[in-house]
């Protein structure tokens, strides 16, 4: 079973500032790769998908980047609606199935 | 538009068996190149992938809980029903069911609002 690790568990930024969010992989997912913002009591929100992909209505500051077995999510300009926790998933063929991160949870500083 | 909604029991025994039911609107699940989803998340903790089961009736399964879990669809309702045996504490957690679909590579893109199961005697 393939086992995404992210770093780091928590980060504390300012808003305006950059952010980097780190998910790496115990073997090649290839670009198989998303990333999802979970805010308190609500359900997750797909952000990035195939690595770099941004989904519908996501704004540009979200970028995603990487392949093999290491990832980066970065936002450019922190809003203060994206302190949040953020998951990074990958999903597989072979064995054929999903894994999440344990989260990186970004919070105020 | 897309929406999904859970439901099922808040309160199981341990050993129990859990069903939860998916009800969705606003995309057939014969309709190629679809799939739903659950996934759950512990009080505080990460989110976990359970099962999935496509347009074809093609199904897949975590494999540390493929023994417990079943997943099966029925078109007609736009339902898709997963059921979990034996169930014990730690398997207290919210459930999520989500829509995939082939266009957006089978991401979880459409989510439920999620259903609190609490494992207790």
């Amino acid at each position: 079973e393939i086992v995404l690790t992210q770093s780091p568990a928590t980060l504390s930024l300012s808003p305006g500032e950059r952010a980097t969010l780190s998910c790496r992989a115990s073997q090649s997912v290839s670009s198989y790769l998303a990333w999802y913002q979970q805010k308190p009591g609500q359900a997750p929100r797909l952000l990035i998908y195939d690595a770099s992909n941004r989904a519908t209505g996501i704004p540009a500051r979200f970028s995603g980047s990487g392949s093999g077995t290491d990832f980066t999510l970065t936002i450019s300009s922190l809003e203060p609606e994206d302190f949040a926790v953020y998951y990074c998933q990958q999903r597989s063929n072979w064995p054929p199935g999903y894994t999440f991160g344990q989260g990186t949870k970004l919070e105020i500083k | 538009q897309i929406t999904l909604k859970e439901s099922g029991p808040t309160l199981v025994k341990p050993t129990q068996t859990l069903t939860l039911t998916c009800t969705f609107s606003g995309f057939s699940l014969s309709t190629s190149g679809v799939g739903v989803g659950w996934i759950r998340q512990p009080p505080g903790k990460a989110l976990e992938w359970l099962a999935l089961i496509y347009w074809d009736d093609d199904k897949r399964y975590s494999p540390s809980l493929k023994s417990r879990l079943t997943i099966t669809k029925d078109t007609s309702k736009n339902q898709v029903v997963l059921t979990m045996t034996n169930m014990d504490p730690v398997d207290t957690a919210t459930y999520y069911c989500a829509h995939v679909e082939r266009t957006l590579e089978y991401y979880f893109d459409y989510w439920g609002q999620g259903t609190l199961v609490t494992v207790s005697s």
